[in-house]
């Protein structure tokens, strides 16, 4: 079975400041990837997703994530965050059949400080 | 507009009274799935369905029932709620196969059982 972690549980960054969210997989072929992102009393957006060809995939709000298979990592960039960026953020994995939906890691939380 | 609805946004209940969440989705897909969402534990698989009259476990189906009687629907029932089903929930939908699995999620249903 497919697994997701996420090592961080809360992260700080200064509005301004470039921002990297870690997310690591377990999944025994090519997964399906994907991050979203929860605000405040909201259901989750899709922020980007990966399902083959170039390992760096843009998505938006400015955000981008690097698959690296060697490293089985998926993590979330950007390169200066703004106030509106709090929020959770989950990472998730699919293996593609849709059979059996997504796992998803247990979220980051990101506080954005003046 | 495509879409996933959930219907009701918030709800209160008792122990042991019966409800339903009800979930549709305009864009044909085959596949639907309930999550939960709990602080520290990200979101869970509740069920899922593949088609209609297709249904299955996913990780937390314990105390829930599902239905898919119609592509587009696929309610959430609690046949006996108790205090710890008290969560955020989400349906989301998806095409499966090798369309994919880019998932989309209603609003969430925040459900208290007092």
């Amino acid at each position: 079975a497919q697994s997701v972690t996420q090592p961080d549980i809360h992260i700080t960054v200064s509005e301004g400041a470039s921002l990297e969210l870690r997310c690591n997989y377990s999944y025994g072929a090519t997964p399906y990837l994907f991050w979203y992102v929860q605000s405040p009393g909201q259901g989750l957006q899709l922020l980007l997703k990966y399902f083959s060809g170039d390992t760096l995939v843009q998505g938006i709000k400015g955000f981008e994530a690097e698959f690296k298979r060697s490293q089985s990592s998926f993590n979330l960039r950007k390169p200066s965050v703004h106030w509106s960026d709090a929020a959770e953020y989950f990472c998730a994995v699919g293996t593609g059949g849709g059979a059996d939906g997504l796992t998803f890691g247990k979220g980051t939380h990101l506080i954005i400080q003046p | 507009e495509a879409q996933v609805t959930q219907n009701p946004r918030y709800l209160i209940t008792v122990t042991g009274k019966k409800l339903t969440v009800t979930c549709s989705q305009n864009m044909n897909h085959e596949y639907m799935s309930w999550y939960r969402q709990d602080p520290g534990l990200g979101l869970r698989q509740i069920y899922y369905s593949m088609n209609v009259e297709v249904t299955d476990k996913g990780d937390v189906p314990e105390g829930y029932k599902v239905s898919r009687k119609e592509k587009r629907n696929f309610p959430l029932i609690l046949e006996s709620p108790s205090p710890n089903q008290t969560s955020l929930y989400f349906c989301a939908s998806n095409f499966g196969g090798n369309r994919g699995t880019e998932a989309f999620f209603g609003q969430g249903t925040r459900l208290t059982v007092v």
